[in-house]
């Protein structure tokens, strides 16, 4: 099974703040990963697809980049609405393995 | 619009069996391979069992396999998720999602992650 690994497991920042929450791969996954976006007590919502294409109604200051192992989701103004966890996918090979999740907490 | 609606979750001893639904509309469901994931509380996301659009197709997580049989009924828009042989392990709350298709950077079209998905359905395994 691939493995996927985030860093960091949990951030705290202010908003206005820029971040990155990064992802590897265990192995290459071309760019088959996912970013969601999930709140507390509500499904997961995809943000990001194939590593930097936007999914429909996601705010432009969500993006993302990487290709084989290593990805990034950067945000690049934090919104009072962006405090919540983050996980990465890879949907490379099954089964779709998700990262452990980073949640972004205020500061 | 697009809406995945999961049922059949509950309380349920170890050992015994529970089946979970999934109904869908605002689609054409039988043109979409369909994903279960699960979250313990306080966990993480853990991906379950998928299965392609006519059916034909279907891949399990370890941890699952030979217990959980994942089926569709594309002429009345529904999932299913027969889940045997429950372990404690196994409380969490159980999402249905759609595998998407989309263009990519290169624009190519090609599966673009889980674009719906359910409010889930909760799932306790409990003596």
């Amino acid at each position: 099974d691939i493995q996927m690994t985030q860093s960091p497991s949990s951030l705290s920042a202010s908003v206005g703040d820029r971040v990155t929450i990064t992802c590897r791969a265990s192995q290459s996954i071309s760019s088959y990963l996912n970013w969601y976006q999930q709140k507390p007590g509500k499904a997961p919502k995809l943000l990001i697809y194939a590593a930097s294409s936007f999914q429909s109604g996601v705010p432009s200051r969500f993006s993302g980049s990487g290709s084989g192992t290593d990805f990034t989701l950067t945000i690049s103004s934090l919104q009072p609405e962006d405090f919540a966890t983050y996980y990465c996918q890879q949907s490379y090979r099954t089964p779709y393995t998700f990262g452990q999740g980073t949640k972004l907490e205020i500061k | 619009q697009v809406q995945l609606v999961e049922s059949g979750g509950g309380v349920v001893q170890p050992g015994r069996s529970l089946r979970l639904s999934c109904a869908a509309s605002g689609f054409t469901f039988s043109s979409f391979a369909i994903h279960w994931v699960r979250q313990a509380p306080g966990k993480g996301l853990e991906w379950v069992a998928v299965i392609s659009y006519d059916g034909s197709n279907n891949y399990y997580a370890d941890s699952v396999k030979g217990r959980f049989t994942i089926s569709r009924d594309n002429s009345k828009n529904t999932l299913y998720l027969q889940m045997n042989s429950l372990r404690v392990e196994d409380t969490a709350v159980y999402y249905c999602a759609r595998e998407g298709w989309g263009y990519d950077s290169s624009g190519y079209y090609r599966n673009s992650g889980f674009d719906y998905w359910g409010q889930g359905t909760l799932v306790t395994v409990s003596s």
